[in-house]
């Protein structure tokens, strides 16, 4: 079956470093791949989307890559904040009509 | 633009007591979803409709039935709620932006069943 996992202990870093998030999957062939934030008590927001024939995506702080091949997406912050620290999900689409599948979110804690 | 809004926030049930969430939309997406989130299991679809009309099953259908009343909303029943029911329950749209399908979620609707 399908599944996606995500670093699943709690990423803590200083402020000022690059957080880095992973997200891996099988047994799935993604036409895209999307990153949303969401904090606690709230609903996911969209952040990133990147495509299968894509490698790198930038926004801002923000950079995904995605290797088809090893089946894997990273997650940067870049000069990262005490104002990052959320649960971001990466979540796989694209050959399910509209539905995507989600991996359980990694939290990230940025301390000053 | 309100984006997409959930009733009520919070709801306590008892056993085998039923009810429905609520949800709107007011981006005229044509897309509309409902998930649960349980601690270290992620976002898990329950039921979706892709468009006005249709609706189908997805990861956890069991124990809920949906209702695509129109294009703006999508409604969530429990007929008969369990303990296991018990968690936080989104509601989501797509359709704005072509084929990328990046969904736009509500705040959520926090719910424990005794």
């Amino acid at each position: 079956s399908q599944k996606i996992e995500q670093n699943s202990e709690a990423l803590n870093i200083q402020e000022g470093k690059t957080a880095t998030l992973t997200c891996n999957y099988t047994n799935y062939s993604p036409a895209y791949l999307q990153w949303y934030r969401q904090d606690p008590g709230r609903g996911p927001v969209f952040l990133l989307l990147i495509r299968e024939n894509e490698k790198e995506k930038r926004k801002e702080r923000l950079k995904v890559t995605f290797d088809t091949t090893l089946k894997q997406s990273l997650f940067h912050i870049t000069a990262s904040q005490p104002a990052d620290s959320a649960t971001y999900l990466c979540a796989l689409g694209g050959n399910q009509g509209g539905k995507l599948i989600f991996g359980q979110g990694t939290e990230l804690s940025v301390k000053p | 633009n309100a984006g997409v809004t959930q009733t009520p926030k919070f709801q306590v049930l008892k056993t085998g007591q039923s009810m429905t969430l609520q949800c709107a939309q007011d981006m005229n997406h044509n897309s509309m979803y409902w998930y649960r989130q349980d601690p270290g299991m992620g976002l898990r679809l329950i039921y979706y409709s892709a468009s006005e009309g249709t609706t189908d099953k997805g990861e956890v259908p069991n124990g809920y039935n949906v209702s695509r009343l129109n294009k703006r909303e999508f409604s969530l029943r429990l007929e008969s709620a369990a303990p296991s029911q018990t968690s936080v329950y989104f509601c989501a749209s797509s359709g704005d932006r072509g084929h990328t399908d990046t969904q736009y979620f509500g705040p959520g609707t926090r719910l424990t069943v005794l």
